[in-house]
Parts: C-alpha cells; sequence; structure tokens
C-alpha cells in the first residue's frame, strides 16, 4: 500500500535519447515534488506542483519538464538526455501545512 | 553556497549509546528544520521536525535541538539501534508569504552505523 510510488525503478538509456518517469501519490497531498540527487549526494528540488500550478521551478534546463495529469500524479518528462542527468530522482509529495513532505523510492537514471 | 551543511559524513556508535548527528545552517531565515532517515535503495523518510519557535521537540527515542544563536541543531537517538543504520539527512524549509511550503534545503547527509 505505497504512498508515494515511481516508475521505473531503474533507467538505462543513451544520451540523446527522450525518457519519462512517472509518480503517483495515493495520500490526497495538494502538493509534489521532484527532487535530483546528484553524485554528490546532494538532495535538490526541482519542481513542484500544487493544484496543477508550478510553484516552484530552480534552475533546472528547459529539457526537463513537469506534468501532472491531476492532483495524484506528476509525471518528469526529459529530453535531449545528457551524461550530467545521471542522477537519483526522488518524487514526493506534502499537504499546504504541515511540512512534511512523504518521498518515494527514487528512479535511478542512467545516461551512457 | 550550500546553506545547509552536515560536516560529518560518517558516524559509528555501538548499539545502546547515544548518537548525536550535527547540522548547521547559514540562513536565519529559515521556519522550520527537519531530519530525514534513508536506507539504501529508499527514498528519504520524515523523522522528526522542529519549528525555529522551539529549541527541543522530542519523539520517543529521537530528540533535535535547535540552537539559533549558533545556527545549529543537532538530532539525538537514545538508545541507539542497528536498525538506525542509514544516513540522516538535516533539511531546512522557509515559509511563503501565503503561508505555503518553501523549498526543502538538505544537508549531504551523515551515515550512522550502529555496531551490535
Amino acid at each position: 500500500d505505497t504512498a508515494v510510488s515511481q516508475t521505473p525503478k531503474y533507467l538505462v538509456t543513451q544520451m540523446g535519447n527522450d525518457k519519462s518517469i512517472k509518480c503517483e501519490q495515493n495520500l490526497g497531498h495538494d502538493t509534489m515534488y521532484w527532487y535530483k540527487q546528484d553524485s554528490k549526494k546532494f538532495l535538490k528540488i526541482m519542481f513542484s506542483y500544487n493544484n496543477k500550478e508550478l510553484i516552484i521551478n530552480e534552475t533546472v534546463p528547459n529539457r526537463f519538464s513537469p506534468k501532472s495529469p491531476d492532483k495524484a500524479h506528476l509525471n518528469l518528462h526529459i529530453n535531449s538526455l545528457e551524461l550530467g542527468d545521471s542522477a537519483v530522482y526522488f518524487c514526493a509529495s506534502s499537504e499546504v501545512l504541515p511540512e512534511t513532505q512523504y518521498f518515494g523510492p527514487g528512479t535511478r537514471l542512467l545516461v551512457l | 553556497d550550500q546553506q545547509v551543511k552536515q560536516n560529518s559524513p560518517s558516524l559509528s556508535v555501538q548499539e545502546g549509546r547515544i548518537s548525536i548527528l550535527n547540522c548547521d545552517y547559514t540562513n536565519s531565515m529559515f521556519d522550520y528544520f527537519l531530519w530525514y532517515k534513508k536506507y539504501p535503495a529508499e527514498g528519504p523518510t520524515f523523522l522528526i521536525s522542529i519549528s525555529s519557535i522551539k529549541d527541543k521537540n522530542e519523539d520517543g527515542r529521537f530528540t533535535v535541538f535547535l540552537n539559533k544563536s549558533a545556527k545549529h541543531l543537532s538530532l539525538h537517538i537514545v538508545p541507539s539501534q542497528p536498525g538506525d543504520s542509514a544516513v540522516y539527512f538535516c533539511a531546512a524549509q522557509r515559509m511563503n508569504y501565503g503561508g505555503s511550503q518553501g523549498n526543502l534545503i538538505f544537508g549531504k547527509g551523515t551515515k550512522l552505523s550502529v555496531k551490535p
């Protein structure tokens, strides 16, 4: 009975390809997020969505685009993948308040 | 510019003893501080938080202390158990003017090993 789920768990692909990572939450939360954990282990926010509106967008290349078909889903599309995109991507969700965010298990992306 | 720093990449503690994980921050405008625990191949799991208006929050074996003047917080685990072995992330957050959540800013994490 997973609260925040992501697919796929592992993704290996070639440079230049376009790929998507899916995220679903069954917690009824209003806000969903995408984080990137790079090789230096920093967890950094990429996007968040609240009621289908993008409310945070850090300095992320426009090759990355979040898509939210409904409140329970926030998918991450990546175009023209580059070597530096290799990382673990975590989806998360939260209520507007309190501050706790619930994370998915992560998607390990390797770009060759 | 690291706003949240965890200067110890690893910590090893004997079972039953106290584990103390430290975290420093630079932005005095943070409203909340949180600790997350992460096992390998899993996402971070929320552990405990503290509001900037408090100096201590306790939940079972876990206590977080906040020293605002020193811009320092610590997580105490007493007694430590082998199942506590994980990476612990410190995170800080500002609330936006409208009351919505701001970004969670994470430290690099400290890997805790609790030896039986």
